[in-house]
């Protein structure tokens, strides 16, 4: 059972590059999330899905985009890549928002030079 | 605003038992997660509670005090393996968590 599968795991970029990382849950999640992850910060929420076809934006949007065309999937771009960019980005997943515990990937680390 | 407060680092002693604290303030309130995420790894679920009191789940406890605005986590018998960081999150009136920065925990020998 995969659970949620991040890819790519590493990727280093220039500035003004664009990217895309994808996450891939076989749960049957309704729910699904972007966080990205730096030192001395919480979790920080950059856009979500509450189903197929459907996004909106978390805390901290700017400079990223989203799309969920398929239930299983939640891609997450980079426009144009910038040092502050540089980031752990974790992918969840829920099937329930009240109460359900998130389902993480195992991360993917972008340097941005 | 929002804002969930823990410690930044801890230290205990392997066989000990420590107590990581957690204070919250959000828009409403609709339960309090806590999660443990090993250095380079994915967090992890550990607990979930909504209404007051404790919650034991073998070696780890979790507690809440919705009127104090205030959780904490119970680690008993503490082995090396539960050398990592602890994170605290609420979840809000929009059933959105706002997360903790995390307490680091480490365990000597």
């Amino acid at each position: 059972n995969a659970g949620v599968t991040q890819t790519p795991k590493f990727r280093v970029l220039k500035t003004g590059q664009s990217m895309t990382l994808l996450c891939a849950q076989d749960m049957n999640h309704e729910y699904m999330y972007w966080y990205r992850q730096d030192p001395g910060m919480g979790l920080r929420l950059i856009h979500y899905s509450v189903g197929e076809g459907t996004t909106a934006k978390g805390e901290v949007p700017d400079g990223y985009n989203v799309s969920r065309l398929k239930k299983q999937n939640f891609l997450l771009g980079l426009e144009s890549a910038a040092p502050s960019q540089t980031s752990v980005y974790f992918c969840a997943s829920t099937r329930v928002v009240d109460t359900g515990e998130l389902f993480f990937g195992e991360g993917s680390r972008l340097t941005v030079l | 605003g929002q804002n969930i407060d823990q410690p930044t680092e801890m230290t205990a002693t392997e066989g000990a038992i420590v107590q990581i604290n957690c204070t919250y303030q959000t828009s409403g309130f609709n339960g309090l997660f806590w999660y443990q995420q090993h250095a380079g790894e994915a967090p992890t679920f550990l607990s979930y509670n909504v209404l007051d009191g404790l919650e034991e789940k073998g070696r780890f406890s979790s507690f809440l005090s919705r009127s104090k605005g205030y959780s904490y986590l119970l680690l008993k018998e503490l082995q090396m393996k539960d050398s990592a960081s602890y994170l605290c999150a609420a979840t809000d009136s929009n059933y959105q968590l706002i997360w903790g920065a995390g307490t680091k925990l480490i365990i000597k020998p």
